[in-house]
């Protein structure tokens, strides 16, 4: 079975600065794919990035992007220029061959004005 | 725009009284996920529907049921509703096929109080 750790419960940026988010997971499956995905207070769940296993290349979306190690199984999200707009619970997912999505226990992140 | 709907968006219950949480969907997706998620805590999935194949997580309890009469609706029936069961139920739907990078689109939640 697969599992997705979050080692940060909770964390704070400056705003404008830039923030990283580690997420560990573990898997036997080669082929996979992994999501970060955004939970404001009180609001809905929205996909911040998403990453392909097979493709080395980091995925990119404005000013997050992802730190994809495959050999290690670690995929980590860094926010560059902070807004009080990013304040949220942050998941990472995993999805498997099955279409399950698992989601890591989330790290909270607040902006500090 | 194309959306996943729920409703209500919060629903107050008495312990042991049945209650439904409807979630509809404008997106024409296959693949609808019923989630729990209580305070500061991962979804935790409950069930999803694969078209019309309902496929139940090995520890969903049997209290918690579910029915998707078509493509755009699908319930969550909690058949007697204890204070363990308040939590924000989410809905969520994909287009499902295996090995894809098809996102799931969540609902807003309906957040479910048991008293």
């Amino acid at each position: 079975a697969q599992t997705v750790t979050q080692s940060q419960p909770e964390m704070s940026v400056q705003e404008a600065e830039t923030v990283t988010l580690s997420c560990t997971y573990d898997t036997s499956e080669s082929d996979y794919y992994l999501f970060w995905y955004k939970q404001p207070p009180s609001r809905q769940m929205i996909l911040v990035i998403r990453q392909e296993a097979y493709k080395q290349q980091n995925a990119t979306e404005n000013r997050f992007s992802v730190n994809f190690q495959k050999a290690a199984k670690s995929f980590s999200l860094k926010i560059s220029d902070s807004q009080l707009g990013d304040a949220a619970m942050y998941f990472c997912a995993y999805k498997n061959r099955d279409d399950k999505i698992i989601f890591g226990k989330g790290t909270r992140l607040h902006i500090l004005p | 725009d194309a959306m996943v709907i729920q409703n209500p968006r919060y629903q107050v219950t008495q312990f042991g009284k049945p209650v439904t949480l409807s979630c509809s969907q404008t997106l024409n997706h296959n693949v609808m996920y019923w989630y729990q998620q209580k305070s500061s805590q991962a979804p935790k999935l409950l069930f999803h529907y694969y078209d019309k194949d309902f496929n139940n997580e090995a520890d969903t309890p049997d209290n918690f049921q579910s029915r998707r009469p078509n493509t755009s609706f699908c319930f969550l029936d909690i058949r007697s509703p204890g204070l363990g069961d308040a939590a924000m139920y989410l809905c969520a739907t994909s287009r499902g096929t295996s090995r894809n990078l098809n996102e799931q689109f969540f609902g807003p939640g309906t957040r479910l109080t048991v008293l």
